[in-house]
């Protein structure tokens, strides 16, 4: 059982690059949803999503879009990568919305 | 204001000393609360749920408060491996029952 999954751990992108940043889990969870963590400002919701063709935005999506085709995965895309997008990016997964939420280890973004 | 706020610390404490932190948030209609722990570099995992009556885990202790909107957690006897950043989390209503989480307190415990 490999619980949240992420990769690649560690990005590097010059602005203006997009990409795709790779979330899955295992544990056949309803609810999956992508944070941005900045010094300071604790864990932001980007996107979120209660089940297979379901997202929505969160508090930070502007940038980002999600899709959401198969319980598993929940892929979080970067349009068009700027400087403010440098972050460490956990994707989570939990049973319910507000109950326990199962972290990936995260990436590490850094646009130039 | 941010929903959720946390005095960043750090909170500098020796081994086996007792430590409290604070955490309050502006939502009165939030339901759920938790106490997530995060290690340097490492991703959130969850410590302890918090109900309306105070629980313990062991050396640790959450209580709520809804009147004043503050949550608390105790730590007693703290070890070196408590060395770590907690983060207060209250339910969202207004995004799908997310969670919103603080900023995060950092406690480091010296021997």
């Amino acid at each position: 059982n490999a619980g949240v999954t992420q990769t690649p751990k560690f990005q590097v992108l010059k602005t203006g690059q997009s990409m795709t940043l790779q979330c899955a889990q295992d544990m056949n969870h309803e609810y999956m949803s992508w944070y941005r963590q900045d010094p300071g400002m604790g864990l932001r919701l980007i996107h979120y999503s209660v089940g297979a063709g379901i997202t929505d935005q969160g508090e930070v999506p502007n940038g980002y879009n999600v899709s959401r085709s198969t319980t598993e995965d929940f892929p979080l895309r970067l349009l068009s990568a700027a400087p403010s997008q440098t972050s460490v990016y956990f994707c989570a997964s939990s049973d319910r919305g507000a109950y326990e939420q199962y972290f990936g280890p995260g990436t590490r973004l850094t646009v130039t | 204001r941010k929903e959720v706020e946390q005095d960043p610390g750090p909170f500098n404490v020796p081994e086996g000393a007792t430590v409290a932190f604070n955490c309050t948030y502006s939502n009165s209609a939030s339901q759920s609360f938790f106490w997530y722990r995060q290690d340097c570099r490492k991703e959130p995992k969850l410590l302890m749920s918090v109900y309306s009556s105070g629980n313990e885990d062991g050396r640790f202790t959450a209580q709520l408060n809804r009147a004043s909107q503050y949550i608390s957690l105790l730590i007693r006897d703290s070890k070196l491996s408590d060395s770590a950043t907690y983060l207060c989390v209250v339910n969202t209503y207004n995004a799908g029952n997310m969670l919103t989480f603080g900023g995060g307190t950092r406690l480091m415990v010296k021997p």
